[in-house]
């Protein structure tokens, strides 16, 4: 069974400063990683994947993520924030054995980003 | 290239009515799913197609949501006798099979709101 916690329902930063999203996972295989951002009334938007290859994940819009399995997390972050950046994220787990095509998706509950002027 | 579309983007109807909502998937993609996002909530996994392959509708909340894929490609999701909790926003992805077959990729949604 597979699982996703966000840490964080709503956070609030100021524009210019660093954005720290957090996501802890529970995963019974070999999980990829994601995080998507929804603005509003939009779709979702793939930010950055994680599939193993390398820890530390680069995204679009200079974000990045670290996957630290010893802690079980996949933490989003941002050295500087803009304004354009307010809008709802999603940490998301896909897990499943390999061996079968479809890899099932589990959201969490999303996390609301405030960008301050 | 163009993405995954759906239609309606919005829709309203009266309790009782039936509603479909369609999916366009992105060229070549064989995989599709369908999501519901209620108010506040994540995202809850309702249907999955594969191909020809049987669809896998365990997330399916009852017996009045059913779908459809024609010709592998377009998706048409039904909610027989609406309900107000079926209000929600719907999102249709779609993924490659193979190497990269966790990426899914999102349309815009259908709004539904049951009067």
């Amino acid at each position: 069974a597979q699982s996703v916690t966000q840490l964080d329902s709503h956070v609030s930063v100021s524009e210019g400063t660093p954005v720290l999203l957090r996501c802890n996972y529970s995963s019974s295989y070999s999980p990829s990683l994601f995080w998507y951002v929804q603005h509003p009334n939009k779709g979702l938007q793939l930010l950055l994947k994680y599939t193993s290859a390398a820890t530390l994940v680069k995204g679009i819009n200079g974000f990045e993520a670290e996957f630290k399995k010893s802690e079980t997390s996949f933490h989003l972050t941002k050295p500087s924030a803009h304004m354009s950046d307010a809008a709802e994220y999603f940490c998301v787990v896909s897990d499943g054995p390999l061996d079968t095509g479809r890899r099932a998706l589990t959201f969490g509950s999303g996390t609301r980003l405030q960008v301050q002027p | 290239g163009a993405g995954v579309s759906q239609s309606p983007s919005n829709k309203v109807t009266e309790k009782g009515k039936d509603v479909e909502l369609r999916c366009d998937p992105i060229s070549g993609h064989t995989a599709l799913y369908w999501y519901r996002q209620s108010l506040g909530q994540g995202l809850e996994f309702l249907i999955y197609f594969q191909g020809n392959s049987a669809p896998d509708k365990s997330g399916l909340p009852s017996d009045r949501f059913s779908a459809e894929r024609t010709g592998g490609s377009v998706s048409t999701l039904t909610i027989q006798r609406t309900q107000q909790e079926d209000s929600a926003v719907y999102l249709c992805a779609s993924s490659l099979v193979g190497l990269d077959t966790d990426t899914q990729y999102f349309g815009p949604g259908t709004r539904l709101t049951v009067l």
